[in-house]
């Protein structure tokens, strides 16, 4: 398998417009979350989904913030209209019902996509 | 709620030394805990995990953690460092109970001085 891809690996743009950012998981893994990582505040969940439906959307930090995922091999992280602030690494990682033989769920993650908002 | 305090945002050893990085949990159910580490312009990738049962996991590249419940820690080490090593490392934690959810730590950033 290739692994959680994520597109584009970096993206630079202007405060206001929209962004978009993509991830396809590993094949046959039924939960997908987005992080965001930053220096000031580290790593932190944004949103996660199961079977394709959002599970929890709190970290979402506005709704300047949607994702969807339309089927189990996409989904999509949108920011409209961006701004500075929203300056990050943003990480897909996708885990497996499977990995719950023994209770813990591991996460496999993208290589994330550095979002530059000028 | 569940937490993880890593203590030491940066850490300095030899090559050859002794690696130690700290990470204290909060947790009001049995944990599951995890080091992930992060090289440059890359994504995560899991060390090791505690589930249950043994204390003691190892991990890749010769890591190995221990689950002490008395101190609430899981502390990594690795016997002897290498050059290839530096990179940045997180603690997390879960549990059976929502686990989908992994709550992070801040990192501790591992620079290996030749």
């Amino acid at each position: 398998d290739a692994g959680v891809i994520q597109s584009p690996r970096h993206e630079v743009t202007e405060m206001g417009q929209e962004v978009t950012l993509r991830c396809k998981p590993i094949s046959g893994h039924d939960y997908l979350f987005w992080y965001r990582q930053t220096m000031m505040r580290g790593l932190e969940l944004l949103i996660y989904f199961n079977n394709n439906v959002p599970i929890d959307d709190s970290g979402m930090p506005e709704d300047r913030f949607s994702a969807k995922m339309p089927n189990a091999s996409f989904s999509t992280l949108k920011i409209q209209p961006s701004e500075p602030r929203d300056s990050a690494v943003y990480f897909c990682a996708s885990s497996s019902r499977d990995g719950y033989s023994s209770g813990a769920n591991v996460l496999t993650f993208g290589a994330g996509s550095r979002l530059t908002v000028l | 709620a569940q937490s993880v305090t890593q203590l030491g945002s940066h850490v300095s050893v030899s090559e050859g030394a002794l690696v130690l990085l700290r990470c204290n949990y909060s947790s009001s159910v049995p944990p599951y805990l995890f080091w992930y580490v992060q090289y440059p312009n890359q994504g995560l990738q899991l060390l090791l995990k505690y589930t249950t049962g043994a204390t003691l996991v190892k991990g890749i590249n010769g890591f190995e953690a221990e689950f002490k419940k008395s101190e609430t820690s899981f502390h990594l080490t690795k016997p002897s460092a290498h050059m290839s090593d530096a990179a940045e490392y997180f603690c997390a934690v879960s549990s059976l109970f929502g686990n989908e959810k992994l709550t992070f730590g801040t990192g501790t950033r591992l620079t290996i001085i030749p």
